[in-house]
């Protein structure tokens, strides 16, 4: 599968859990994308990755949230003491070359609802 | 804030119908993209356009950019019950440079029916 791959595909947290989401880009793409889709509402950029950089986090929260894209291996979107207000469905996205220009590549997203 | 608005949010049309979504904006992008989303899935590209006044056809499917760059269209021609899915335009703000973010309208949700 050349795709994008993301896991899982539904995470179910209790309040105060953390939530780790993975994303494996496209092979040989290393430029990395999560944007977030809250119900009713459109995708949300949230941060933009190279490996072992973070590019732009402009649409992160401040607190609780952070982002990874180590040298080896997948990406990674942690989400630490989860509140019922981070459910929502997380996609991944990658591209060959940074701008959007090169177009994106998305996963199928990790469904995570906090109860 | 960047906002693309989409309309209409909701379409409900027979098979063989033509139709036009529209993207607008009062932000200029240095390009636009639309993708096609299905429940459950991810969003696919459907086509980028760059220059200003840009016109891409992807078989019954035309895309336009304004020729300010603030605004879009996609026209379906003669619609399938295949073609029911959400669109979304999505649009690369200048003033963000070129960073890879990307704002998503909200979406068209597209039904044909049979």
């Amino acid at each position: 599968n050349a795709g994008v791959m993301q896991n899982p595909r539904h995470l179910v947290r209790r309040r105060g859990q953390e939530a780790r989401l993975r994303c494996s880009p496209v092979k040989g793409h290393s430029h990395v994308y999560w944007y977030r889709q809250l119900p009713e509402e459109g995708l949300k950029f949230m941060v933009y990755l190279q490996k072992e950089n973070i590019i732009d986090e402009s649409g992160m929260p401040k607190e609780r949230f952070s982002a990874e894209f180590p040298k080896e291996g997948p990406s990674i979107l942690r989400i630490q003491q989860v509140v019922r207000g981070d459910s929502a469905a997380y996609f991944c996205a990658s591209s060959s070359q940074g701008g959007v220009g090169y177009g994106y590549t998305f996963g199928s997203g990790t469904r995570l609802t906090v109860v | 804030t960047q906002l693309l608005e989409q309309s209409p949010q909701f379409l409900s049309i027979q098979e063989g119908e033509n139709l036009t979504v529209y993207c607008n904006s009062s932000s200029v992008f240095s390009s636009l993209q639309w993708y096609r989303q299905e429940p459950g899935e991810g969003p696919v590209l459907l086509v980028t356009v760059v220059t200003g006044g840009e016109v891409k056809k992807l078989k019954r499917l035309t895309f336009q950019f304004g020729d300010a760059r603030k605004d879009s269209s996609l026209h379906i021609t003669a619609a399938q019950p295949g073609d029911t899915g959400l669109y979304l335009c999505a649009g690369a703000p200048v003033i963000s440079g070129n960073t890879g973010k990307l704002i998503f309208g909200q979406g068209t949700t597209l039904q044909v029916k049979p």
